[in-house]
């Protein structure tokens, strides 16, 4: 089956810690994305990534980082620099820059900070 | 920059009934998409109906709907025969048609639906 998996499903955290969330899609797509959801707010882009070994800051990349070393693979590290990382996460992939395309959510991961 | 506007928080509609949700966008872009995503208690993120802002036909998928008004800035989505399992969150989305660049999504706040008996 063709889609877009994230693991964990639920990240408890202690203060201080780094931690990473996993993204890998077999979607055949180029372009990935993360984004967060906080209650009573809509989606917000964290990162994106157009291309492998390409990554821009989205609208609140503060305290996080990414890698793109591979097509399939969008990892997303929640820094100790992330004042409130409690919230829910989605990554998210579409066809690429050659096209203005719907973009694929996964499942979510659910970061809790201790 | 781009703003999408959900002014219902809230929403609940009898199983079999239709009902609307509201979305207004504010762009001075002309070309863009809109979208219409469900995320039900699951919290996965599935999208239900997309609009190109180029084609004045309204979008249908199925049950679901759009009402798309360009001059005024406005997409709401029409779900009629209400299922339990429309029960979820609504966002509406918007995304400027570029090539070149990823496509980024911007969200409303959403609408909770609750489907009842």
């Amino acid at each position: 089956d063709g889609g877009i998996t994230q693991s964990p499903k639920y990240l408890f955290r202690k203060e201080g810690q780094n931690v990473t969330l996993s993204c890998e899609q077999n979607l055949n797509h180029d372009a990935m994305y993360w984004y967060r959801q906080d209650p009573g707010q809509g989606l917000r882009l964290i990162y994106y990534s157009q291309i492998v070994n390409d990554f821009q800051k989205g609208d609140i990349a503060e305290g996080y980082s990414v890698s793109r070393e591979k097509k399939e693979s969008f990892p997303l590290t929640v820094t100790s620099a992330q004042k409130n990382p409690t919230a829910f996460y989605l990554c998210a992939s579409s066809m690429g820059i050659a096209y203005t395309d719907t973009q694929y959510f996964g499942p979510g991961t659910r970061l809790t900070v201790l | 920059a781009q703003t999408v506007t959900q002014s219902q928080p809230e929403m609940s509609v009898q199983e079999a009934e239709t009902v609307t949700l509201s979305c207004t966008y504010d762009t001075s872009e002309n070309n863009y998409y809109l979208f219409w995503y469900k995320q039900p208690p699951s919290r996965q993120m599935i999208l239900v109906i997309r609009q190109e802002a180029y084609k004045q036909q309204n979008a249908t998928e199925n049950r679901f709907s759009v009402n798309f008004q360009k001059a005024a800035k406005s997409f709401s989505l029409k779900i009629s025969d209400s299922q339990l399992g429309d029960t979820a969150m609504y966002f509406c989305a918007f995304m400027l048609a570029y090539t070149g660049t990823a496509s980024k999504l911007t969200f409303g706040t959403g609408t909770r639906l609750q489907v009842t008996l």
